[in-house]
């Protein structure tokens, strides 16, 4: 399982972008990167899923450089409710033991 | 989208008693499902995953007597906690994936809170 490195917190004011890196060094070919979102007293929820390039959806941007050793979880806009705390998961399809790190912990600012 | 429901959300027990936590993915059939704890102010720790029908496999450090899976049913998972103390305390979180979705995609429940006295 390739463990994952990303900042423990982070601030941001209302109405900017955000960008979470995570490193993941030891990233295996098959392996997917996966990136869950949690509130406080509820279960995570998923975000955005990619393998390479940059994927895109309603709520944010995944970049992942051709090495793939790193990703970038970008939000744009953020606001009040998106205070939480973001993993950054790696694994192949099918994988079990999905390895929750620290996470990072991003507090919005008014 | 795909709906996971924990039952109870909160529970407080005395020491030593047995407390069970459900489960259920209420509209997909989930043949795969995990079990989660989490202490404040960290992550989440894998306990153990259950596939309907035959034993849990356990993660190393977490007492499979103590913790007691069942996964009776495609839609429903529980977790007993045996004989449950202070150290126990704790959020306990189950998911459930799909055959379909994106690749290692889980669908989480809301969380159980167990607090023991």
């Amino acid at each position: 399982l390739a463990k994952t490195t990303q900042p423990i917190s982070m601030d941001s004011y209302e109405g900017q972008e955000v960008n979470i890196t995570c490193s993941h060094n030891n990233i295996a070919t098959n392996d997917y990167i996966t990136w869950y979102q949690q509130f406080p007293s509820q279960g995570p929820r998923f975000i955005i899923q990619g393998y390479k390039t940059k994927v895109t959806n309603e709520v944010a941007s995944l970049f992942i450089p051709a090495d793939r050793k790193s990703s970038t979880l970008s939000l744009p806009r953020v606001s009040l409710s998106d205070t939480a705390v973001y993993y950054c998961l790696v694994g192949a399809p099918g994988a079990n033991n999905l390895f929750f790190g620290t996470g990072t912990r991003l507090t919005v600012i008014p | 989208g795909a709906v996971v429901s924990q039952h109870p959300s909160w529970v407080i027990c005395k020491s030593g008693t047995s407390v069970k936590i459900e489960c259920r993915s209420l509209d997909f059939q989930a043949t795969t499902m995990f079990w989660y704890r989490q202490f404040p102010k960290q992550s989440l720790m894998l306990m153990a995953t259950s596939n309907e029908g035959s034993k849990a496999t356990y993660e190393q450090g977490v007492e499979k007597d103590k913790f007691l899976i069942n996964h009776a049913s495609l839609t429903l998972s529980t977790l007993t906690v045996t004989s449950a103390h202070p150290e126990d305390s704790s959020f306990y979180i189950c998911s459930a994936r799909t055959t379909g979705g994106y690749y290692n995609e889980q669908f989480f429940g809301p969380g159980t809170r167990l607090t023991v006295l």
